[in-house]
């Protein structure tokens, strides 16, 4: 069970392009969503959580309107990210939890690569 | 402040031998979560172990037990019997009882030598 199904797992588009991440969480309703960047060798960057029916809580230094989120029911967030950058290349991963305290369960991430 | 210490940024381990990765926490609240998670590379984070911070007994999930000392705010990951398939980045994780906060460490490099 708490399977996460996050899609496109890879892209590869030109600078300019707004790009759509779908974030689904397949067996159960999540009432939170988090959305992390990872660079190669670090650890996750939290981005933003997303409450179903709410704004996102972006963390400090995080672009609101460059990485648009929406949550627009219990299984599904979605990370745009508009007009991207080489820059903006990297590895974003979704996950989602049932509860506070609980773990969270992860898509299988996408690498996003802007030329 | 950092929440999650790891301070082995890569481990190597004997095949089919048992290795423990270190991980302390800093926490002011009185109940929390704490959870290893691994990440191979073809990136997906896999969930491992979970330990409740009120849990009288160490988790364990097969091969993979966690050694948890709240005196000391440790809790360490133990890998018994391990794989080649093990090789992989770990992170350990804590996350108070209530709130959405979600800390990872920074992760353990581990490559198990045939």
């Amino acid at each position: 069970g708490a399977v996460v199904s996050q899609h496109p797992s890879r892209v590869i588009c030109k600078s300019g392009t707004s790009v759509k991440i779908e974030c689904r969480s397949l067996d159960f309703q999540a009432t939170t969503m988090f959305w992390y960047r990872q660079f190669p060798k670090q650890s996750l960057m939290l981005m933003a959580t997303s409450n179903e029916g709410s704004k996102a809580t972006y963390e400090q230094g995080v672009e609101k309107d460059k990485f648009l989120i929406n949550h627009a029911s219990l299984t599904l967030s979605t990370l745009t990210v508009t007009s991207a950058h080489p820059e903006d290349s990297s590895f974003y991963i979704c996950s989602a939890r049932i509860l506070d305290n609980q773990p969270q369960h992860f898509g299988d991430g996408t690498r996003l690569s802007i030329l | 402040a950092q929440k999650i210490t790891q301070t082995q940024p890569g481990m190597f381990v004997q095949e089919k031998e048992a290795v423990t990765l270190d991980c302390t926490y800093d926490t002011s609240d009185p109940s929390y979560g704490l959870f290893w998670y691994k990440q191979p590379s073809s990136g997906e984070m896999i969930f491992l172990i979970y330990q409740g911070s009120y849990d009288q007994q160490n988790a364990t999930e097969g091969r993979y037990s966690l050694n948890f000392q709240k005196a000391r705010k440790s809790a360490n990951l133990v890998i018994s019997a391990s794989q080649l398939g093990d090789s992989a980045m770990y992170f350990c994780a804590m996350s108070p009882a209530t709130g959405n906060q979600f800390y990872f460490g920074t992760g353990t490099s581990l490559t198990v030598i045939p």
